[in-house]
C-alpha cells in the first residue's frame, strides 16, 4: 500500500465548475501535507500548504482531518489554465507524493 | 524558476552506459534531495544531503546508484551500467534544515534508456 494515495483520474470538468481531490495518508508520524500542481513534463511546484484549520487561496480551499488521515482540495470557479496533475504530498523528512490526480478542465 | 539548476535536461544512453547528473541547490539551502518520478507517478524519494553528509537513502538507490555533495554545495547523482527500468526524470530540490517541508525543485533531468 502506498504511503500516500489518492485518485489518479482524469477528471474532466467545464470551465466554472467546483472539483474536489481527495487524498489519504498512512504514516500519522507525518509532520506537514501540501498540494503540489505539475504540468504535463514540467517540475512540481508547491500550490499550498495544507493545515487542520483550513486554508484557502483564492479560488483553492486545503483542509487536512488528522483524525482519518485525510487531506482535500476543491477548486471553484475551474479555468482552462487549472488543467494539470495535482499532487498530494505527505513530509516527514522527505517529501512522500501520491500518484497525482489529473484535472483537464474544458470550455 | 526556483534558483535550483539541474545539468543536463535530457539525456538519451545506451544501455550499459555510465550517466552522471549534476544540480545545483539555492545557494543557502543546506539540504539537498533527489527523487525519481515515472510515467503515471509520483516523485519518489531516493536520497538527501544536509551539507555534505548524506543522511538517507531510498531502498530505491540501488548500488549502480551513487550520490555525492563533497563541498556542500552542488550534488551529483550517477547512475551505473543503466538500465531500461533507469528510464525516468529525476528530480532535484533544495531546502533549509530548518523548514525542511519547503522544498524548491529544479527542472529536472530526463533521461531515456534505449
Amino acid at each position: 500500500r502506498k504511503e500516500v494515495e489518492q485518485d489518479p483520474g482524469p477528471f474532466n470538468v467545464p470551465e466554472g465548475a467546483t472539483v474536489a481531490f481527495n487524498c489519504t495518508y498512512s504514516n500519522s508520524a507525518s509532520q506537514s501535507f501540501f498540494w503540489y500542481r505539475q504540468d504535463c513534463r514540467k517540475e512540481p511546484k508547491l500550490l499550498m500548504s495544507v493545515y487542520s484549520s483550513g486554508n484557502e487561496d483564492g479560488r483553492f480551499t486545503a483542509q487536512l482531518n488528522r483524525a482519518s488521515q485525510y487531506i482535500s482540495l476543491l477548486i471553484r470557479d475551474s479555468k482552462l489554465s487549472d488543467s494539470a496533475t495535482y499532487l498530494c504530498v505527505a513530509y516527514t523528512d522527505k517529501l512522500i507524493f501520491g500518484t497525482g490526480t489529473r484535472l483537464q478542465v474544458f470550455p | 524558476d526556483t534558483g535550483v539548476s539541474q545539468d543536463p535536461r535530457h539525456k538519451i544512453t545506451k544501455r550499459g552506459q555510465n550517466v552522471t547528473f549534476r544540480c545545483d541547490p539555492i545557494s543557502e539551502h543546506n539540504r539537498l534531495y533527489w527523487y525519481r518520478q515515472t510515467l503515471g507517478q509520483g516523485p519518489e524519494f531516493l536520497t538527501y544531503f544536509q551539507n555534505e553528509a548524506q543522511l538517507e537513502k531510498s531502498r530505491l538507490l540501488s548500488n549502480r546508484f551513487s550520490a555525492e555533495r563533497p563541498k556542500g554545495s552542488f550534488s551529483t547523482l550517477e547512475i551505473q551500467r543503466t538500465e531500461q527500468g533507469d528510464s525516468a526524470m529525476y528530480l532535484c530540490a533544495s531546502s533549509l534544515a530548518r523548514g525542511g517541508d519547503t522544498q524548491y525543485f529544479g527542472p529536472g533531468t530526463r533521461l531515456t534508456v534505449l
